[in-house]
């Protein structure tokens, strides 16, 4: 079992949805990540957070210490949101994000 | 603040070759990080550099595999040897020296492919 569980693993929707993307981990983290990764390889840190929940424009992240879990919402979704989500947290004790990362969730938004 | 670069995008080599990756970081940040990601998996994690020193390396990371960071700014990741499986995007990333409130930014990485 991997640490880190993204589910699904592919989503399609329509433009306009509300969509959500789920992790679960199974180690102690100092934090949660949430990035984008578009074809061609880059990858964009989205959220960064250790509890509670952010928001920045249509998407938030919710994450709930306790039971391991964390959410990423997209609200009014469209097709420039289809990429590859992926959910990482930092194990580092010394405060270096040494990531350990799902497997990444692949979203398409068709118009 | 130019991000972070990798050189080359993309590389082509043959089996039993050397090849060496390059990642300059954002200038002010000195923790770097090396990552390796094959089709349809999220990325693993190499090594870290916090400043020049190597303080961690993932058993991944084989002995055909060298990074260094010789001046706490740039860093190259060798391979040595190279083999089919060794075929996949290196990433690289920086991120400050603040604790752990700081986020990590990558570079677009550079896709190795072992032919």
């Amino acid at each position: 079992k991997n640490e880190v569980e993204q589910s699904p693993q592919n989503l399609t929707a329509q433009e306009g949805e509300f969509i959500t993307i789920n992790c679960s981990y199974s180690v102690g983290i100092s934090a949660l990540h949430w990035l984008q990764q578009h074809p061609g390889g880059g990858i964009v840190s989205l959220f960064m957070l250790s509890s509670g929940k952010k928001k920045h424009g249509r998407l938030i992240a919710t994450i709930n210490i306790q039971e391991k879990h964390s959410s990423l919402h997209i609200t009014a979704s469209h097709p420039r949101d289809s990429a590859v989500y992926i959910c990482a947290v930092s194990t580092g004790v010394t405060g270096a994000q040494k990531l350990v990362f799902g497997q990444g969730t692949r979203l398409t938004i068709n118009p | 603040d130019t991000g972070v670069s990798q050189d080359p995008r993309h590389k082509i080599t043959k089996r039993g070759q050397n090849v060496t990756f390059r990642c300059d970081p954002i200038s002010e940040h000195n923790r770097l990080y090396w990552y390796r990601q094959t089709l349809g998996q999220g990325p693993e994690f190499l090594t870290y550099f916090q400043n020049e020193a190597q303080l961690e390396k993932s058993r991944l990371l084989s002995d055909r595999f060298s990074a260094e960071r010789p001046k706490g700014s740039f860093s190259t990741l060798e391979i040595q040897r190279t083999e089919q499986g060794d075929s996949a995007m290196y990433l690289c990333a920086s991120s400050a020296r603040s604790g752990r409130d700081s986020p990590l930014h990558f570079g677009n990485g550079t896709r190795l492919t072992v032919t």
